[in-house]
Formats: structure tokens, sequence, C-alpha cells
């Protein structure tokens, strides 16, 4: 069955450390891959997608994305994180006609 | 070009009322979906539209009916509502199916009383 999983609910860094949120995903042909964020009271936004090519995609914000397909995961990561990135960020794969969404992973910044 | 757009914004019902939620995309996007946002549920699929004039079921459907009469808009509808019903409804679209990059709306706070 075609799934995602984003093991962590909610992680909270430091202003200026570096983040990884950790996406694993469940699919059996090529996947297409996104990571979306939603700030609060807002709609979802997308950071950056992978569809083929090179594994590590750039998106916006300063964020990026590895895609391993021998792990099954696209986790997303920031060298230096900044208030502003609080937030709830969804890591998605394209299934035929629709998005499977994880539940989300909740990133709080302490200053 | 305002991407999709949701209207209302928030809204609140008593239990057994009827509603209608309103999407509208101006990127000329063949698919449109209606997902509800719950707490620790993520993101579920209520239905979707991959084209003027069709509809599907999503993971989620019961208690909801949809229409696309119009390629811009996409309308969720309420017969009776619940408080199980009581969510975040967001609207999104995409231009196809094949890599399906969603545009989201701002969303629909709906309360269900």
């Amino acid at each position: 069955a075609q799934s995602v999983t984003q093991p962590d609910i909610h992680i909270t860094v430091s202003e200026g450390a570096s983040l990884e949120l950790r996406c694993n995903y469940s699919y059996g042909a090529t996947p297409y891959l996104f990571w979306y964020v939603q700030s609060p009271g807002q709609g979802l936004q997308l950071l950056l997608k992978y569809f083929s090519g090179d594994t590590l995609v750039q998106g916006i914000k300063g964020f990026e994305a590895e895609f391993k397909r021998s792990q099954s995961s696209f986790n997303l990561r920031k060298p230096s994180v900044h208030w502003s990135d609080a937030a709830e960020y969804f890591c998605a794969v394209g299934a035929p006609d629709k998005l499977i969404f994880g539940t989300g992973t909740r990133l709080q910044v302490f200053p | 070009n305002a991407g999709v757009t949701q209207t209302p914004k928030f809204r609140v019902l008593k239990t057994g009322q009827s509603m209608t939620l309103l999407c509208a995309q101006d990127m000329n996007h063949e698919y449109m979906y209606w997902y509800r946002q719950d707490p620790g549920m993520g993101l579920r699929l209520i239905h979707y539209s991959v084209g003027e004039g069709t509809t599907a079921k999503g993971e989620v459907p019961d208690g909801y009916n949809v229409s696309r009469l119009k390629k811009q808009n996409f309308l969720l509808g309420l017969e009776s509502a619940a408080p199980s019903q009581t969510s975040v409804y967001f609207c999104a679209s995409s231009y196809d199916s094949r890599y399906n990059e969603q545009f989201f709306g701002p969303g629909t706070r709906l309360t269900v009383l």
C-alpha cells in the first residue's frame, strides 16, 4: 500500500542550529516526492519536489532534501534554522490522481 | 493571478444544518481536490475531480458531496452537518496527475456545534 511516514510528530531546535526532518515512503513505482510547509493559520506552500535526476534537490527558504531510494527516504534539511521556520512540515508522495501525505512534523524554534 | 481561493474563511454551523464551501482557481488546472485537516491526522482527501463534470471519492467521502460544473470551481457540500465534521478544509488544484504538484488555498475553518 502507498503510504508516507513522518516519524517525528514534534521537533524543537534552537535558532541557528541545523535541522533534519525525516520522511519515509512506501510506493511501488518511481516516486514523485514533495515537501510542503504550513505556517500557523495558513495553507500549504510547496518547499521542494523530486521527480527525477539529481537526488539532492534545493528548495525555497534555504531548504534541501535528499532522495535515497535504498532507504525509501526523502529527508528535509536546513543548515541553520531561523525563527520564521517554525511551522508544520508535510512530506507527500504523488500517486495516480492524488497526493498521499504524511501526518506532519511540527517544528518549534527557540531563540 | 489569485491562485486558489476559498470561501468562506470561517463558518459555524449547528448540527443538521447544510452549507457549501466554494473553491476557485484561475490557473486553468484540470485537477481539483478537497481535503480536511485534523490534529495528528495530516491531510485526508475527501473528494477530487480530474476535470470539469467529473468527481471521485477520496479517503473520507462520507457526509460530503461535491460538484465541478465549471473547470475553475469545485464545490464541497455538507447536507446535514455533524460535530465530527468540525475541521479545517483545504482545496487544492494541479495541472496534471502524473507529477501532481498541488497548489493549496488558505483553508476554511468549520465548527459544527
